[in-house]
């Protein structure tokens, strides 16, 4: 079946530093989603990406689709304190019912 | 706007005993909806998926069944827990009515099976 291979699976940054992390698949996929989950709670959408070659941004956070569709970065830039948590890619393949395929997360570790 | 609910928040139950987990959507009509299993913080594991009101497709073979019995609701439920069982649930929305598939989770439940 379709993976996602996420990576880093953790990263150590002091504040004000920026971070990049990355998904990469086999598979081709229609829509890449970008998730933040704190401790304890559920994940919260931070970017949607459509089309291939797309560049999006949410206030310090930008991601991209990549243009063989098989694969997407997100970069925060100036991390802060709140930045800490968990974060998720998610590709789409369309008509399958709406599911996501999850990679297996980077945990942000941001140290003040 | 839309809003997803999870009930309840945390459980503890022992080994054996049955299982009830309620998800509610509001302000949106025939949404997807999903469960997903977390174990120990890291990746989500597709459960089950549904499309309309007894529509229900399984993921993984399991202890496991899900329903849902009104077009914003849907139950994650299990006869019998086992330890194996324990892990954070959540349940996520789509809206099928534009262009995107874009999930959207509810809190979750924490779920200790002792």
């Amino acid at each position: 079946g379709q993976q996602l291979n996420q990576s880093p699976q953790s990263m150590f940054i002091q504040e004000g530093e920026d971070v990049s992390m990355n998904c990469t698949s086999s598979s081709i996929f229609n829509t890449w989603l970008w998730y933040k989950q704190d401790p304890g709670e559920g994940p919260v959408l931070l970017i949607a990406l459509y089309k291939a070659g797309e560049l999006t941004s949410n206030g310090r956070l930008t991601a991209q689709f990549g243009i063989t569709r098989k694969d997407s970065f997100l970069n925060i830039s100036a991390s802060i304190p709140s930045d800490v948590g968990i974060y998720f890619c998610a590709g789409q393949i369309n008509n399958q019912g709406g599911k996501l395929i999850f990679g297996q997360g980077t945990e942000l570790s941001v140290k003040p | 706007s839309q809003t997803i609910h999870q009930w309840p928040a945390t459980l503890v139950q022992p080994v054996g005993s049955p299982l009830s987990l309620e998800c509610t959507v509001e302000g949106t009509s025939n949404p997807n909806l999903y469960w997903y299993r977390q174990a120990a913080g890291r990746g989500l594991q597709l459960l089950f998926y549904s499309v309309g009101i007894g529509q229900i497709s399984s993921e993984v073979p399991q202890n496991l069944s899900a329903s849902r019995p009104q077009d914003r609701q849907f139950i994650l439920s299990s006869k019998k827990l086992l330890l194996s069982d324990s892990g954070f649930y959540l349940c996520a929305w789509v809206s099928v009515s534009g262009p995107s598939y874009e999930q959207y989770f509810g809190p979750g439940t924490r779920l200790t099976v002792t």
